[in-house]
């Protein structure tokens, strides 16, 4: 399967405990993407790569996030200091440069989050 | 700031029966326009896009039909399945597409 893979699936964790999530994208794209997804919301932006430089973060990733992408392939992102809003499904997505935009989002199956 | 706005669901419908699931959206620019679907247990995938105005979409049988001057990407099947049932994403991306911003998702529920 060549799809986009993210490790763990689940993730249940104690308030102020630190939590690390891992993406695998597609191998030949250079944009990845971390979105969260609350119950009955759709996905929103968190941030952007393209290769290895983060070009866009939301004002949604506080101090206690960070995600990295060092060679340009996998990307971790790192919820420091979990609180129980933090809890949601952590979707990371990748798609190819295309000019002019309009391009597809491949999207992995998520890590899903609980704080308790 | 952009936006996108879907109808609430959930919606129920028997198999057979036409489907229309209502999609706004605010833009500074010229949006590309997206629905993208999520089966259960799956995640989330392109379902059908369009990239300028006056554009259709389609795919599996679902259609949409990008409206700039009612702002609004409408999707629709003229006859649903059971297996049509799952979550729908209305979704928009400009300046490059870098970023992309999603609806709130209408649940779908197909009865046999």
């Amino acid at each position: 399967d060549t799809g986009v893979s993210q490790d763990p699936r689940h993730k249940i964790t104690k308030r102020g405990q630190n939590v690390t999530f891992r993406c695998d994208p597609i191998s030949e794209h250079n944009r990845l993407y971390w979105y969260r997804q609350t119950l009955g919301q759709g996905p929103e932006f968190l941030t952007y790569f393209q290769n290895e430089a983060q070009l866009e973060k939301s004002r949604l990733l506080s101090d206690r996030f960070s995600a990295e992408r060092p060679k340009g392939s996998f990307s971790t992102l790192e919820i420091q200091r979990t609180e129980q809003g933090d809890s949601a499904m952590y979707l990371c997505a990748s798609s190819p440069l295309r000019r002019g935009g309009g391009g597809e989002l491949f999207f992995g199956e998520g890590s899903r989050l609980t704080v308790l | 700031g952009n936006s996108v706005t879907q109808m609430e669901g959930p919606v129920t419908l028997s198999e057979e029966a036409f489907l229309t699931i209502n999609c706004t959206y605010t833009a500074t620019g010229y949006p590309s326009l997206f629905w993208y679907v999520q089966y259960p247990g799956e995640g989330l995938q392109l379902l059908l896009k369009a990239t300028k105005a006056d554009d259709k979409g389609s795919n599996k049988g679902f259609e949409a039909t990008y409206r700039k001057e009612t702002t609004s990407f409408h999707l629709e099947k003229g006859s649903v399945q059971v297996s049509d049932s799952a979550v729908y994403f209305c979704a928009l991306s400009e300046g490059g597409g870098f970023k992309t911003i999603f609806g709130a998702g209408t649940r779908l529920f197909v009865k046999a």
